[in-house]
């Protein structure tokens, strides 16, 4: 079975621009997260999408917003980019019980975004 | 305010030796605890997940330990290899009106010859 896959896996913005990055899911997951990593702040919650509807949400700026597809494939979108912004962007599929529940995510390798 | 806190923040060990990392939170109300193992350059992979019934979960030579009444979480690696390098991340779900997660910074573990 396919793992998770991120595209594009490298990005270079330059301050004010917009972004998006795409997350597909492994096969029959219905649940996609996204999350940020920096040096400085670490790994950090976006949200959490599940049945094309957001269901959890971290404490970003409304720059930050995602949208999920009816199969199950996932986007987020940065607007107005900040150097700031520039991180590595990781999604992760589950089943889709939910991050209250004990259920294991699998992550993406990621797309390393940088902010010029 | 919601925290998760990982020691050390770094570790070397030599190959074949245990070790012991620790993550203490003050994250509420809790919901579940999970281990994860992230090599440079790539995403962060699944090691145990813990919830509130449970303070013991073992994956091969991975125990993870959990005290909800002290808000304390351990994850021990036995007989460690050079490709447990890595860093180690706890990260805990909390549950109000909707879920989140607080991450650890993680503890860099290098292991060496």
């Amino acid at each position: 079975k396919a793992g998770v896959t991120q595209t594009p896996r490298y990005l270079i913005k330059t301050r004010g621009q917009q972004v998006t990055l795409s997350c597909s899911p492994i096969s029959g997951h219905r649940s996609v997260s996204w999350y940020q990593q920096t040096p400085g702040q670490g790994l950090q919650f976006l949200f959490e999408y599940f049945s094309e509807t957001q269901r959890n949400k971290g404490n970003f700026p409304g720059r930050f917003s995602g949208r999920q597809f009816s199969n199950s494939r996932s986007e987020m979108n940065v607007s107005t980019l900040e150097l700031g912004d520039s991180a590595l962007y990781l999604c992760a599929s589950s089943l889709g019980a939910g991050l209250r529940m004990a259920e294991t995510q699998y992550f993406g390798p990621g797309t390393r975004l940088l902010v010029l | 305010k919601n925290q998760v806190e990982q020691s050390p923040q770094s570790l070397i060990i030599l190959e074949g030796k245990n070790c012991t990392l620790q993550c203490n939170y003050t994250v509420s109300p809790f919901s579940n605890l999970r281990w994860y193992k992230q090599d440079t350059g790539r995403g962060p992979v699944s090691l145990t997940i813990m919830t509130f019934s449970e303070n013991t979960k073992s994956n091969g030579r991975y125990t993870a330990t959990l005290d909800a009444d002290t808000k304390q979480s351990s994850l021990h690696i036995t007989a460690s290899q050079l490709s447990d390098s890595a860093s180690y991340i706890c990260v805990v779900t909390y549950t109000g009106t909707a879920s989140k997660l607080t991450f650890g910074t993680g503890t860099r573990l290098q292991v060496t010859l």
